[in-house]
């Protein structure tokens, strides 16, 4: 059974640095892995999504790689924002059910 | 834009009431689910939808129903609300064969 961790829950920098969310996921036979943001009170908004046949996605100051052998995703978040507070979800779709599979999410916070 | 459009927003409901979340599309999926979120636990699937007239159990569907009578609109049924299901419900869509999905706002449910 497909399971997908992050760590840590929750993050606060100050703003302008860089920082890197971690996803781990148990089952290697993943179809593809997305990275949503979801901020209070809201519904979850897609910001990259990685084929199992690709290595990594860029959209501006954000880039997400994936390592199937090991079961690891990043995301990455250069020069951060007080505007990227939110909550980061990563989701494995499974490669044998099709189904996403959620982490529990980290909780980011950028200080001004 | 409409998108994925879920009513009501907020919910307050007595034990053993029965209400129905409601969740519409206009993007033409063929895919619908309905997933909870729960602190500290992330997005759990409760029933999906590959199109009309078809569906099937997620991960957690006990206590409660869904249908798909057109390809627009995918309602969860409450039958006899429970205190457990206490959450934040989220409808998501698709085009069947991509992973791109997309959420409505949420339904924050409470059952006292």
């Amino acid at each position: 059974k497909q399971e997908v961790t992050q760590i840590p829950a929750a993050l606060s920098v100050p703003e302008g640095e860089n920082l890197v969310l971690n996803c781990s996921f148990t089952d290697s036979a993943i179809y593809n892995l997305q990275w949503f943001r979801q901020d209070p009170g809201k519904g979850l908004t897609s910001l990259l999504l990685i084929q199992s046949s690709q290595r990594e996605q860029t959209s501006g100051r954000l880039n997400a790689s994936l390592d199937k052998s090991s079961g690891r995703s990043t995301l990455y978040i250069a020069a951060s924002q007080p505007g990227d507070s939110a909550t980061y979800l990563c989701a494995g779709r499974s490669g044998n059910t099709g189904k996403l599979i959620f982490g529990q999410g980290t909780t980011l916070q950028v200080k001004p | 834009n409409a998108g994925v459009t879920q009513t009501p927003k907020f919910q307050v409901l007595k034990t053993g009431q029965s209400m129905t979340l409601q969740c519409a599309q206009d993007m033409n999926h063929e895919y619908m689910s309905w997933y909870r979120q729960d602190p500290g636990m992330g997005l759990r699937l409760i029933h999906y939808s590959v199109g009309a007239g078809i569906t099937d159990q997620g991960e957690v569907p006990n206590g409660y129903n869904v249908s798909r009578s057109t390809t627009e609109d995918f309602p969860l049924r409450l039958l006899s609300a429970a205190p457990s299901q206490t959450s934040v419900y989220f409808c998501a869509s698709r085009v069947t064969g991509s992973s791109l999905a997309f959420f409505g706002q949420g339904t924050r449910l409470t059952v006292v």
